[in-house]
């Protein structure tokens, strides 16, 4: 069964800071799946990477996948309030499981 | 824009009452899931359907069923709704080709008194 753990579960990051999200699991995938979720809203995809060595940039995240050591990274660099979200990753060719997601909270 | 609809934001529900949540997706998407999200879980699929008339449990199927008698319908059904299924209910699809994104839909917030 595929088990995905993310962590921090929890990141409180001061404005202007990097820090970096782990996504781990547990079978092998060569997709994984970053989504955004604000509160009371719904999961907004965020980046799809389909390969190994795979790298996505939109602004100031940065997603990567190495399917070696099953392992995505989602970097954030100069954080930001608009950053504040719960961040999840996603994993699986068919049916997707999920990470228990990583609340930030960037403080000005 | 792809859009996943769900036919109510909130719910409240007595134990032991039969309960109908209703998705519907307008992107003619072969694939469809239901889960559902709780603090510190994360997002736990249900069910899913990769076709009409066809499911497939997840991974906590157990007090839920679903029907999908139609393509661009996937419902999920609590036979009796018990207090422990008081969660939020993230619906998405996907099409049977492409990248495999899913689209959610907006969720439903179940409450079970």
């Amino acid at each position: 069964e595929l088990k995905v753990e993310q962590n921090p579960l929890f990141l409180s990051m001061q404005e202007g800071k990097n820090y970096t999200i782990y996504c781990n699991y547990s079978t092998t995938s060569d997709r994984l799946y970053w989504y955004r979720q604000d509160p009371g809203k719904s999961l907004e995809s965020l980046f799809v990477l389909l390969s190994n060595g795979a790298v996505k940039q939109e602004g100031r995240l940065m997603a990567s996948l190495d399917t070696k050591a099953r392992l995505s990274t989602l970097h954030i660099t100069a954080a930001v309030h608009d950053l504040s979200a719960t961040y999840f990753c996603g994993v699986g060719n068919n049916d997707m499981r999920f990470g228990a997601g990583t609340r930030l909270t960037v403080k000005p | 824009d792809v859009k996943v609809t769900q036919s109510s934001r909130y719910l409240v529900k007595r134990t032991g009452e039969k309960v109908f949540l209703e998705c519907v997706q307008d992107m003619d998407h072969e694939n469809m899931f239901w889960y559902r999200q709780d603090p510190g879980l994360g997002l736990r699929l249900i069910y899913f359907s990769y076709d009409v008339k066809m499911k497939e449990k997840g991974d906590i199927p157990e007090g839920y069923s679903v029907s999908r008698e139609k393509k661009e319908r996937f419902s999920l059904i609590l036979e009796s709704a018990s207090t422990n299924q008081t969660s939020m209910y993230l619906c998405a699809s996907r099409p049977g080709t492409g990248d495999g994104t899913q689209y959610f839909g907006p969720g439903t917030r179940l409450l079970v008194l």
